[in-house]
C-alpha cells in the first residue's frame, strides 16, 4: 500500500531563513505522481506542484524549490528567504498509476508539516 | 481560475440527524472527491466519483454515502450523524485521466472546506 511520511510535525523559523520540509513516500508502482499542497489558516488547500516519477528534474519557482530523489523515495520542499506569509500547513501527497478506466484515484496525503515563520 | 465551492464553511448538527454537504465545481471536471481532515491524521479519502452517477469508496466510507446526479455537483451524506464525524470536510475536483498510461497526473483542486460539528 502507498504511504507518505512527513516526519516534521511542526517547524518554526525566523523570517528570511531557509527551511526544508521533508517528504518520504512508499509505493510499489513504478509510475506515480507526487504533489505538494499548502493550507493557510483560512483552510483551503492550494496546489503548489506535481512531479511525475519518470521525470527526476528538480524544479524551482521563485523562492520555492523541490528536490525529487527517487533513490531515497523523497520529495523535499525548500523555501528560500522565508516570509511570514509562508506560514501554513504543507502537505505532501502521492497518487499511484492505476489502470482503472476513468483513472479516478484519490490522493494519499502525509499528515502535514505546520510551518511557522516568525517575524 | 478553478473554482470549487462548498455550501457551508461551518455547520453544527445534532447526533442522529441526516446531514448533507454540498460541493459544486465550475470547471466541467469529471472527477470529484470528498476527504475529511483530522488533527494528526491528515486528509483521508471518503468517496470519489469519476463521472455522473458513478461513485467509488475511498479509505473510510463507513457512515457516509454520496450522490452525483449532475456533473458539477457532488454531495456527501451522513445518514445518521455521530460525534465521531465531527471534522473538517474537503471537496476536490479534477480533470479526467483518459490516458491510462499516465493517470494521476492532474492535480486536484480543493474547496475551502466545511467544518462540521456534531453535538
Amino acid at each position: 500500500a502507498q504511504k507518505v511520511t512527513q516526519a516534521q510535525t511542526e517547524i518554526s523559523v525566523v523570517e528570511k531563513e531557509d527551511v526544508t520540509l521533508d517528504c518520504v513516500y512508499e509505493t510499489r508502482d513504478t509510475t506515480y505522481y507526487l504533489f505538494w499542497y499548502k493550507q493557510p489558516p483560512s483552510g483551503e488547500l492550494v496546489f503548489l506542484i506535481r512531479r511525475n516519477s519518470f521525470d527526476e528534474q528538480n524544479e524551482i519557482s521563485g523562492r520555492y524549490s523541490w528536490n525529487f530523489q527517487k533513490s531515497t523515495s523523497s520529495f523535499n520542499f525548500t523555501i528560500t528567504a522565508s516570509q511570514v506569509v509562508d506560514s501554513a500547513v504543507y502537505f505532501c501527497a502521492l497518487s499511484e498509476a492505476r489502470d482503472s478506466g476513468g483513472g479516478a484515484d484519490g490522493l494519499t496525503f502525509g499528515k502535514g508539516t505546520h510551518l511557522i515563520i516568525q517575524p | 481560475d478553478v473554482k470549487v465551492t462548498q455550501s457551508s464553511r461551518y455547520l453544527v448538527k445534532r447526533t442522529g440527524e441526516k446531514v448533507f454537504l454540498e460541493c459544486v465545481q465550475d470547471m466541467d471536471h469529471e472527477n470529484m472527491f470528498w476527504y475529511r481532515q483530522d488533527p494528526g491524521l491528515g486528509l483521508r479519502l471518503i468517496y470519489f466519483s469519476y463521472d455522473v452517477k458513478m461513485k467509488e469508496k475511498g479509505d473510510i466510507p463507513e457512515g457516509y454515502s454520496v450522490s452525483r446526479e449532475k456533473k458539477e455537483r457532488f454531495s456527501l451524506i451522513l445518514e445518521s450523524a455521530s460525534t465521531n464525524q465531527t471534522s473538517m470536510y474537503l471537496c476536490a475536483s479534477r480533470l479526467p485521466l483518459w490516458d491510462h498510461k499516465t493517470p494521476g497526473r492532474q492535480p486536484q483542486h480543493f474547496g475551502d472546506g466545511t467544518r462540521l460539528s456534531i453535538l
